[in-house]
């Protein structure tokens, strides 16, 4: 059973338009989200996280959201570039009291931004 | 570059036979991860080592097993291979922390024939 999921396989966008790359989860336990980034022949590079405790973080280009109640997360890049085109992994985390729990992760959207 | 190593890059085996992968975290980082990445899967925990100690188990087969060794480094052990254990494998490390995230490998990509 899944327990993070990306819907969307895949997203194309147009350079300079706003992205929005979706992920639902089904742990309310969850305490701690994470996007990452990952190109081909590359390990996932960390994009921006978020705690339960907030509904939005912004970092540069990139903004993700949380809503809790619908235990739903977006990211958003503003605007869109080229550059961009990667494969976007949700995460999330349960923080077990004193340790670092393990990261489930969703399977990914793929995002291609179009010149 | 994330600082985290991992050795080989690639590895084609046979059936049956046993391989080891091998990740040195970034420096001053306790915690080491390993994943799997199948086709159309996505990021699979397999295991979690803090300071040499095992500390969470995922989905990770009885004919798998790590190691961290007291330098830090970790090793992924695979045994009787299946076809299906083709994959890519990936490491990641973390400092001790409530909220630190994990930095990962460029990853060994697994090929079974």
């Amino acid at each position: 059973d899944q327990q993070v999921k990306q819907n969307s396989p895949s997203l194309s966008v147009q350079e300079g338009r706003i992205s929005i790359l979706n992920c639902d989860y089904t742990n309310s336990m969850f305490d701690y989200f994470l996007w990452y980034k990952k190109y081909p022949a590359e390990g996932p590079t960390f994009l921006i996280s978020i705690s339960s405790i907030k509904d939005k973080n912004e970092d540069g280009r990139f903004t993700v959201f949380l809503n809790k109640s619908a235990k739903h997360l977006s990211l958003h890049i503003v605007p869109s570039q080229p550059g961009d085109s990667a494969v976007y992994f949700c995460a999330a985390r349960r923080f077990y009291g004193g340790s670092q729990g393990n990261l489930i992760f969703g399977k990914g959207t793929k995002l291609s931004v179009k010149p | 570059d994330s600082g985290v190593t991992q050795t080989p890059k690639h590895l084609i085996t046979a059936t049956g036979q046993r391989v080891t992968l091998r990740c040195s975290p970034r420096s001053g980082d306790l915690s080491v991860y390993w994943y799997q990445q199948s086709l159309d899967q996505g990021l699979q925990f397999l295991i979690q080592y803090y300071n040499g100690e095992e500390r969470a188990k995922g989905n990770i087969l009885e004919r798998f097993s790590a190691q961290q060794f007291p330098d830090l480094h970790s090793e992924l052990n695979l045994s009787s291979l299946e076809l299906g254990d083709s994959a890519l494998y990936f490491c990641a490390s973390s400092q001790q922390g409530t909220y630190n995230e994990q930095f990962f490998g460029p990853g060994t990509r697994l090929t079974v024939l």
